[in-house]
C-alpha cells in the first residue's frame, strides 16, 4: 500500500542544537501530519499542514518546533533549539484529503534522542 | 481534555483462539466522535484497521470488528479465531474538534499470536 518515508530512523544529538525531521509522504496527498510519542505514553498530535500553512497546533508544538514543505519536496519539522523533553518518536502521517475518515497514512517513525 | 484507554498489553493468545482488545473512550470536545482501530505490524507504519463514524454502527476488516457503543463509551476489538500474521500492536483511537486530524490515540496493546 501507499507509504510514508522518515529519514532519519534515529538521530541522536546534544541538548541546545537543531534537528531536522524528514518525511516524504505519500504522492498526490495534500494534508500533512506530525505525532510525538514519548516512550511508554501514548501518540500525540502535534500539528497538521495543508497548502503551505498550518492548519492547527497542540500545546505540544512549543514556539522551538516549525514545519514547512517546500516545493513540494520533504515535510520536515524542525526542532531549535532542541530540549531533553524533546527526547520521543515522531511519527509523520499523510491523507489525500481532510483526514474526516480517519485515513491518516503513518510513516514508521523518527526517534530523536537528546543528550 | 479527550482520551482514550485500552487493554495494556502484551497480549498473548495461541493460533485459532478468539481476541478481544478493550477501549473506552472520553470525549469532551464533541458529543460524537468518531472511532478507529490502527495497526503496526512489525517493521511498517501505522495503517488505519477500521472505523467506525455512527454511533451504534459495526466496523469490520480482516476479520476484526468493532462496535460504537455510546451507552458505555466502548469500541472493542475482537477477532473470533486469530492468525500468527495478527500479531503487531493495536491502537484504539478517537477523532474530534472537528477534524480528525487530530486524532486521540491510546496507548496501544501488543499482540502476540502463538503458533
Amino acid at each position: 500500500g501507499p507509504k510514508v518515508l522518515q529519514i532519519p530512523s534515529h538521530q541522536i544529538i546534544d541538548m541546545g542544537q537543531m534537528v531536522t525531521l524528514n518525511c516524504d509522504p505519500v504522492s498526490n496527498h495534500l494534508y500533512f501530519y506530525w505525532y510525538k510519542q514519548i516512550l511508554g505514553q501514548q501518540m500525540e498530535f502535534l500539528v497538521n499542514f495543508y497548502n503551505g500553512k498550518v492548519m492547527e497546533k497542540s500545546k505540544l508544538f512549543k514556539d522551538q518546533f516549525s514545519v514547512e514543505r517546500p516545493d513540494g519536496s520533504y515535510f520536515t519539522l524542525k526542532i531549535q533549539p532542541t530540549a531533553l523533553e524533546d527526547s520521543a518518536v515522531y511519527f509523520c502521517a499523510s491523507s489525500p484529503r481532510q483526514a474526516n475518515t480517519g485515513q491518516l497514512y503513518f510513516g514508521e517513525g523518527s526517534k530523536l534522542t537528546v543528550l | 481534555g479527550d482520551s482514550v484507554t485500552q487493554t495494556e498489553g502484551p497480549v498473548t493468545v495461541s493460533e485459532s483462539e478468539s481476541l478481544i482488545i478493550n477501549c473506552t473512550y472520553s470525549a469532551t470536545s464533541i458529543a460524537y466522535p468518531n472511532l478507529f482501530w490502527y495497526v503496526r505490524y512489525p517493521g511498517e507504519g501505522l495503517q488505519l484497521l477500521l472505523k467506525v463514524i455512527t454511533a451504534g454502527q459495526k466496523g469490520s476488516s480482516r476479520g476484526f470488528e468493532a462496535t460504537y457503543n455510546k451507552e458505555t463509551t466502548s469500541f472493542h476489538l475482537q477477532k473470533a479465531s486469530v492468525q500468527e500474521s495478527d500479531s503487531a500492536v493495536y491502537y484504539c483511537a478517537l477523532g474530534s474538534g472537528g477534524s480528525n486530524a487530530k486524532l486521540t490515540f491510546g496507548k496501544g496493546t501488543k499482540l502476540s499470536v502463538k503458533s
